[in-house]
């Protein structure tokens, strides 16, 4: 089975802290996806990365950076964290979509339920 | 503009019965690919079911039928005989491409309640 882990699954953090959320999977998987969960707000995507060191900004991005150094690990970084960072944040990630016939289904972490004071 | 609308914020069924959740979806391109997910209380996302925009039968994953109408763009998740355990968020979502992969864009969810 595909294992996706994140690193804490509660993270408690101070306004101006910088922050790093970690993410590792264990089935070579080429995408990785950073999201956050907000009640009434479903999944919004924040960053995703194709390949090492390649990277693509999703749809809220602003306030977020990622690194991807190995292909299993892709970390999300906040430079520093505000209080409306406060979320819980899902990493997922996926095979290469040139697979021929497979839908693109992400397999996701647990999540890390982030609260900024 | 929301490209997936979740209209349902929670639904309440009884245990036995079956239930349906609505998902409507906004996309101009001919290929894309429409996921359920389940999210019970512990927080983990579990995949239901896949429907690609070309596939000619409904798709169907043991209690769970995707209610596909093309036309109306809309993909409807039918859970029969409800259970307990199906008490959870359910989140319907659509393969959006973009130029190096493709990405997920999920809806708001809707709040499942079976009860006795």
């Amino acid at each position: 089975d595909v294992k996706v882990t994140q690193s804490s699954r509660y993270l408690v953090k101070r306004t101006g802290e910088k922050v790093f959320l970690e993410c590792v999977q264990d089935m070579d998987h080429e995408n990785m996806f950073w999201y956050r969960q907000d009640p009434g707000l479903g999944l919004r995507l924040i960053y995703f990365s194709y390949d090492v060191k390649m990277k693509e900004k999703g749809d809220i991005p602003e306030g977020y950076s990622v690194s991807r150094e190995k292909k299993e690990r892709f970390s999300l970084i906040l430079e520093s964290a505000s209080t409306n960072q406060t979320s819980m944040y899902l990493c997922a990630s996926s095979i290469d979509r040139t697979d021929q016939g497979y839908p693109e289904k992400l397999f996701f972490g647990s999540g890390t339920q982030l609260s900024v004071l | 503009a929301q490209k997936i609308t979740q209209t349902q914020p929670g639904m309440f069924v009884q245990e036995k019965e079956a239930v349906t959740l609505d998902c409507t979806y906004d996309t101009s391109d001919p290929s894309y690919g429409l996921f359920w997910y389940k999210q019970p209380s512990s927080g983990e996302m579990i995949f239901l079911i896949y429907q690609g925009s070309y596939d000619q039968q409904n798709a169907t994953e043991g209690r769970y039928s995707l209610n596909f109408q093309k036309a109306r763009k809309s993909a409807n998740l039918v859970i029969s005989a409800s259970q307990l355990g199906d008490s959870a968020m359910y989140f319907c979502a659509m393969r959006e491409p973009s130029y190096n992969t493709d990405k997920l864009i999920f809806g708001t969810g809707t709040r499942l309640q079976v009860f006795p």
